[in-house]
């Protein structure tokens, strides 16, 4: 009962640099969502998407990309990364009818 | 969009006592409440959450009212314990439409032995 699978955990990036936050779930849920949180504030939606091939931009989307090309999978694009990129990531998923999100277990990003 | 705040930012309780945290939302359309907690450096983990059509809903030691006319909603912990220390987020979205769920800025709680 794996639920919501984020990888990596951590990582340090250069400025400039790209990378993909991998995040993955089997609850067959329709909805998933990417979250930002920085020390002490609360949580800050980058993208969701409500279903294979929709994805839609949050609060705080400049920065980052999304696809969402199967039910399972909604990876996190970053593109030229900046220290305000600096925080924890957290991918979640919701189901039509079910309970509320449910979180992995998040990625510290760290770009230097 | 939704707006939630969440009052207070940081809360000491003695051990036993009752803990209270509230929210107000600005969306009268908002119909689901969920609450979370986080302890340090791990995920947010649903707790409780309450629909609008229910004024209120417990589960042993912790409870969720909800007035919809003046659009807050409050988790009350009792009998806390030490292990309830964590950060507490309050959330509110519109159900089965997949709209994100707009979190409060969170309480951090601090239960002293």
């Amino acid at each position: 009962n794996a639920g919501v699978t984020q990888t990596p955990k951590f990582r340090i990036l250069k400025i400039g640099q790209s990378m993909t936050l991998q995040c993955t779930q089997d609850m067959n849920h329709n909805y998933m969502y990417w979250y930002r949180q920085d020390p002490g504030m609360g949580l800050k939606l980058i993208y969701y998407s409500v279903g294979a091939g929709i994805t839609d931009k949050g609060e705080v989307p400049n920065g980052y990309n999304v696809s969402r090309s199967t039910t399972e999978d909604f990876p996190l694009r970053l593109e030229l990364a900046a220290p305000s990129q600096t925080s924890v990531y957290f991918c979640a998923s919701s189901g039509t009818g079910g309970p509320s999100a449910f979180f992995g277990q998040g990625t510290r990003l760290t770009v230097v | 969009g939704e707006n939630v705040e969440q009052h207070p930012s940081t809360l000491s309780v003695q051990e036993g006592d009752s803990a209270v945290i509230k929210c107000t939302y600005s969306d009268s359309a908002s119909n689901y409440f969920p609450w979370y907690k986080q302890e340090l450096g791990k995920r947010p983990q649903l707790i409780i959450d309450i629909r609008s059509n229910v004024g209120e809903k417990k589960d042993q030691r912790i409870a969720v009212t909800l007035n919809k006319t003046a659009k807050h909603f409050s988790l009350h912990i009792t009998e806390t314990q030490p292990e309830d220390s964590a950060v507490y987020f309050c959330a509110a979205t519109l159900r089965n439409t997949g709209n994100q769920f707009y979190f409060g800025t969170g309480t951090s709680l601090t239960v002293i032995p």
